[in-house]
């Protein structure tokens, strides 16, 4: 069973303070790694799709990474709008767009 | 920009009631997709539909049904609500095809079953 973990569950920061969220994977053949954004009382928001190990993503303040266990979420200086919940999910091999999210991490940047 | 609209944002519904939860897109999308989302469980994905009048289950779909007559309008229904489907309920759209395109999801509609 593919599975999705995120580490860690909150995370606050000071603005300016850069750090990373970590996504851990198990899939038996990885389509695709995809990073979302949830703000209180939205839906997630699209970040990001990873394709393959070693590929790299950037907007903004934010940059994913891939490797072949686990995905990071650089965030680079970040600013007390960058608060929000982090969604990391997982599409396998042959899944027809079905996405296996993990439970996200909470980011809380305070100014 | 895609819109994804959810009827209601707040429900709250006594057991046993029957319950349909309104899902619309804008932008042509061939897939749509019905999750829910629990503290502590994440998205879980309950129905979803490749096409018209077409659907198929996800990880969770006991206790719902879903009915797709239209392209832009994808409609979940529970049949008696039970206090243990009290939840977030997440719609979301995307381009057809068997590549990825993103999903885009409504704001949600909690509902609460009393």
């Amino acid at each position: 069973e593919d599975q999705v973990t995120q580490s860690p569950e909150a995370l606050r920061l000071q603005e300016g303070e850069s750090s990373s969220l970590n996504c851990s994977y198990t899939v038996s053949g990885l389509r695709g790694l995809f990073w979302y954004r949830q703000d209180p009382g939205k839906g997630p928001e699209f970040l990001f799709t990873l394709y393959s190990a070693g590929e790299e993503k950037e907007k903004e303040r934010l940059k994913a990474t891939l490797t072949k266990k686990e995905s990071f979420l650089h965030i680079t200086a970040p600013k007390p709008e960058d608060s929000a919940t982090y969604l990391c999910a997982v599409q396998e091999e042959g899944g027809f767009q079905k996405l296996v999210f993990g439970t996200g991490t909470r980011l809380l940047v305070s100014p | 920009d895609v819109k994804v609209t959810q009827s209601s944002r707040y429900l709250v519904k006594r057991t046993g009631e029957k319950v349909f939860l309104e899902c619309v897109q804008d932008m042509d999308h061939e897939n749509m997709f019905w999750y829910r989302q629990d503290p502590g469980l994440g998205l879980r994905l309950i129905y979803f539909s490749y096409d018209v009048k077409m659907k198929e289950k996800g990880d969770i779909p006991e206790g719902y049904s879903v009915s797709r007559e239209k392209k832009e309008r994808f409609s979940l229904i529970l049949e008696s609500a039970s206090t243990n489907q009290t939840s977030m309920y997440l719609c979301a759209s995307s381009l057809g095809g068997q590549g990825y395109s993103p999903l885009h999801f409504g704001n949600g509609t909690r509902l609460t079953v009393t």
